[in-house]
């Protein structure tokens, strides 16, 4: 089954800084990826996501990539604000299988 | 338009009893999904629901979890005879096409004392 990966588990950045989160996945056949915040105590909540047929989607100040050939996409947050602070996760969907999500990223973005 | 409710928010149990968790999705979603979380981790998928349907449990335990969808009403999501290891935040989500674009609720943390 698919197997996503994600990195780093922790990160912190100075205000303003920006933030980048990888995952990678292992079936090529994957074809949607969405991106989730969650903030502590709080629902995940669906932020961005992007299908394998597009290489880049932006959103202001949050942008998604894909690379098909490697099988990773990356998080791009810029213009980092403290509101940023939560857990990220990653997920990737193969056809009609469940949503595999990555252990999560603790971003803190520091004042 | 609401988003996904789910209730209780919390809820406390002893080991051997029944919890029951409840998920209405938002409207227009005919697509339910459970989720695990404990803490410090990720979500991990449990069940796929559409009316009436299971679609996917390949994620729940075979023994002690149930899921249903009914035709009216909300999804529940069953746990018998609980344990301690059944302590976890519970979270549905809803779509309104099959896996894509899920919306979750704010959860229901099980704790069992």
């Amino acid at each position: 089954g698919e197997n996503v990966e994600q990195h780093p588990s922790t990160l912190s950045v100075q205000e303003g800084d920006s933030a980048v989160i990888k995952c990678t996945y292992s079936d090529s056949a994957s074809n949607y990826f969405p991106w989730y915040k969650q903030e502590l105590g709080k629902r995940p909540q669906l932020i961005i996501d992007i299908r394998s047929n597009v290489g880049e989607k932006k959103d202001q100040r949050i942008a998604v990539t894909l690379n098909k050939t490697a099988k990773h996409f990356s998080l791009h947050i810029t213009e980092t604000q403290p509101e940023d602070s939560a857990v990220y996760f990653c997920a990737a969907i193969v056809g009609n299988t469940p949503l595999v999500f990555g252990k999560g990223t603790r971003l803190s973005v520091i004042a | 338009n609401a988003g996904v409710m789910q209730n209780p928010r919390h809820l406390v149990r002893r080991r051997g009893q029944e919890a029951r968790l409840r998920c209405s999705p938002m409207k227009g979603h005919s697509h339910v999904y459970w989720y695990r979380q404990l803490p410090e981790e990720g979500l991990k998928f449990m069940v796929y629901l559409q009316k009436e349907n299971i679609i996917d449990e390949s994620g729940m335990p075979k023994e002690r979890f149930s899921a249903e969808f009914p035709k009216e009403g909300p999804s529940i999501l069953r746990i018998q005879q609980v344990v301690r290891g059944d302590s976890a935040a519970y979270f549905c989500a809803s779509s309104p096409r099959s896996y894509n674009e899920q919306f979750f609720g704010p959860g229901t943390r099980l704790t069992v004392l």
